[in-house]
């Protein structure tokens, strides 16, 4: 089965950039879209399809894919971006979703 | 506005059985496929399930594939999960998310979940 790996934890100072990277085989040819999970709150869309922001999502939020990483970049990091991150993809070989490990951004 | 509120989780002894629903507003229900994750305590987000519109083609994960059953009601708006045989390990928060016009869209708005206890 498709398997996507997430570093743990990213700790990033306020106003700094945070990168989030997403490993999986041959991950640049597939749409990767990536969440955001607060506790006690609903997931968030904040990327879909590699690079695009849902309405509503901070231009802070950026994202690419390529080769076997996709990266999720959040700029001038607020103390409110503090949360869980995961990538996901559809593998089309198993018709299955597949999420990442997820990844905790710690503000300092 | 979109709102998806799931309800129906609670406690249930480990073999046991739950109905979970998801009642949808603020958009056509009939025309987006529908999904159920859940997170387990500590864990990460695992994708369970997925509908499409008219139900036609359903997508399990392995390991709650002939257990849960997926299914809607587009007289209802509603999005349901039938859970049979229950494990400890299907303990988790389940939240109901709305997909799009295919099966492999991302998951553009979620419920707040609704929180399964399997324990004796």
């Amino acid at each position: 089965s498709y398997v996507l790996t997430q570093p743990p934890s990213v700790s990033v100072a306020p106003g700094k950039t945070a990168r989030i990277a997403c490993g999986g085989n041959n991950i640049g040819s597939k749409n990767v879209h990536w969440y955001q999970l607060k506790p006690g709150q609903a997931p968030v869309l904040v990327i879909s399809y590699d690079s695009d922001r849902p309405s509503g999502i901070p231009e802070r939020f950026s994202a690419s894919n390529s080769g076997n990483t996709a990266t999720l970049t959040i700029s001038r990091v607020e103390a409110g971006d503090e949360a869980d991150y995961y990538c996901q993809v559809w593998d089309s070989t198993s018709d299955h979703f597949v999420f990442g490990t997820g990844t905790k951004v710690t503000v300092l | 506005e979109v709102q998806l509120v799931e309800s129906g989780g609670g406690l249930v002894q480990p073999g046991g059985s739950l109905r979970l629903s998801c009642a949808a507003s603020g958009f056509t229900f009939s025309s987006y496929w529908m999904t159920w994750v859940r997170q387990a305590p500590g864990k990460g987000l695992e994708w369970v399930a997925s509908i499409k519109q008219d139900g036609s083609e359903k997508y399990f994960m392995d390991s709650v594939k002939g257990r849960l059953i997926i299914s809607r009601d587009s007289a209802k708006n509603s999005l349901y999960m039938q859970m049979n045989s229950l494990r400890a390990e299907d303990t988790a928060m389940y939240y109901c998310a709305r997909g799009g016009e295919y099966g492999s869209s991302p998951f553009d708005y979620w419920g707040q979940g609704t929180l399964v206890t399997v324990s004796s």
